[in-house]
């Protein structure tokens, strides 16, 4: 059965410090994994697409690693701001035929604070 | 920036009646899906559609549960007796191409069923 696992469940840290968010998954056949940004009440926004050959993939202060042998990703954010307080999705898509499916971790609820 | 929209933003049905929930895609995607959020529950995949056919779907979607695109513009998702466990944030989303290519999210009808 395809699984997203996510680690930590939720986070609390400081204006202007940097975490990093873990992903470990188990989906066959693997096509590529996402990362999204959920604020409360509102639908998912997606932050970065990787697939199977990309390490490393930014978007302005995100920057999400993924290690295909190992299968696990993570999600690097720096010099925090409020607005970064959200649940981060990890989203692993596996293609089945003409379609990709895409399994959802729970995510990482993070608070950042003053 | 174009967006997905999604109405009515809540909607609350008696059990056992038929809901008909509307997204409107971006204009130029030819992907469309539908997702459901159950309260402090994971993302879960129902279905995905293309080229006015399903072309995926999952074990959540079954016989009560069906997809229609009218028109040119709109995608429904309509529960025909709907149940106590059908209350959920069902989200809308669409994307240009299946492979690689960000989903974007509506941001979601919340369904009560009473």
């Amino acid at each position: 059965k395809n699984q997203v696992e996510q680690s930590p469940q939720s986070l609390i840290i400081l204006e202007g410090k940097n975490c990093t968010l873990q992903c470990n998954y188990t989906v066959s056949p693997f096509s590529n994994l996402r990362w999204y940004k959920q604020d409360t009440g509102r639908g998912p926004v997606s932050l970065t697409i990787m697939t199977f050959s990309e390490n490393t993939k930014s978007n302005g202060r995100y920057t999400a690693t993924l290690d295909a042998d190992t299968k696990q990703s993570s999600l690097h954010i720096t010099a925090s701001q409020l607005s970064d307080s959200a649940s981060y999705i990890c989203v692993v898509s596996a293609m089945t035929g003409t379609a990709s499916k895409l399994t959802f971790g729970t995510g990482t609820r993070l608070q950042v604070t003053l | 920036e174009p967006e997905v929209t999604q109405t009515p933003s809540h909607q609350v049905t008696q059990m056992g009646q038929e809901v008909i929930l509307r997204c409107v895609p971006i204009s130029n995607h030819l992907y469309f899906y539908w997702y459901r959020q159950i309260l402090g529950q994971k993302v879960e995949f129902l279905v995905s559609f293309y080229n006015n056919e399903i072309s995926e779907k999952s074990e959540i979607f079954d016989d009560q549960f069906s997809v229609e695109r009218p028109d040119g513009s709109n995608f429904t998702l309509k529960i025909r007796s709907t149940k106590l466990e059908d209350s959920a944030m069902y989200f809308c989303a669409s994307s240009e191409a299946n492979l690689d290519q960000p989903q974007h999210f509506g941001d979601g009808t919340r369904l009560s069923i009473l």
